[in-house]
């Protein structure tokens, strides 16, 4: 595609429920990164995607946050037993390893 | 204290001014992003740079490895320019570290 896609674009969900958010990044892009932006807040890390490396979770919030990219591509962030403070928009952005990153539209999940 | 300062937090301009946003960070950096996000929009990279100073139409983006300060700079402001502008820089583990943005209001 032309450009980075999350799916959805807005996600409600109950508080104790799991969720998934997609991520397809730029075609031929090594690098993947999800990132969070809270109402009121600024943007924070949370996880790193660079080829077949490990990734760099260091930015997860908790254990109940995890993340995989399969095929080196399409990325999964999943949450676990959502809660209230995990409303937010969910950003993933894609690069040619540490180069400038394309940010994705956002994935709005809010938790009821 | 925040990594990435960005100031002013909240700017009001008329058309047609000089506007200028501050960054300074305080790790080392191998790289510096602009970002522009629109109201209820996605986030736009406008400049990644790592030294001296790079121009895409009326944006100017400088950078000062030694002090540790990068600007934005937008000429002739218009309504459209009208965003949140985020300051974000690359450390050696190639992850990005934010500044809090600077909503630009840019009234007709």
């Amino acid at each position: 595609g032309a450009g980075v896609s999350q799916s959805p674009s807005n996600k409600v969900t109950e508080k104790g429920k799991d969720v998934e958010l997609r991520c397809d990044p730029i075609s031929g892009h090594t690098a993947l990164y999800w990132y969070r932006q809270s109402l009121g807040q600024g943007l924070e890390f949370l996880i790193y995607f660079q080829g077949n490396s490990a990734p760099d979770k260091s930015g997860l919030p908790s254990d109940r946050f995890s993340a995989e990219r399969t095929g080196g591509s399409v990325s999964t962030l999943t949450i676990q037993r959502t809660q209230q403070e995990d409303s937010a928009v969910y950003l993933c952005a894609s690069s040619f390893g540490p180069t400038e990153q394309f940010f994705g539209p956002g994935t709005r999940l809010t938790v009821l | 204290k925040n990594e990435v300062e960005q100031s002013p937090q909240n700017l009001t301009a008329q058309e047609g001014e000089f506007i200028t946003i501050n960054c300074s960070y305080s790790v080392g950096i191998s790289a510096l992003h602009w970002l522009q996000q629109h109201p209820g929009g996605g986030i736009v990279s406008l400049f990644m740079l790592s030294s001296g100073k790079k121009k895409h139409g009326r944006l100017i983006a400088t950078i000062n490895i030694q002090e540790k300060h990068s600007s934005l700079h937008i000429t002739a402001s218009h309504p459209r320019d009208s965003a949140v502008y985020i300051c974000a820089v690359y450390g050696s583990n190639y992850k990005l570290t934010f500044g809090k943005g600077t909503l630009l209001t840019v009234n007709p």
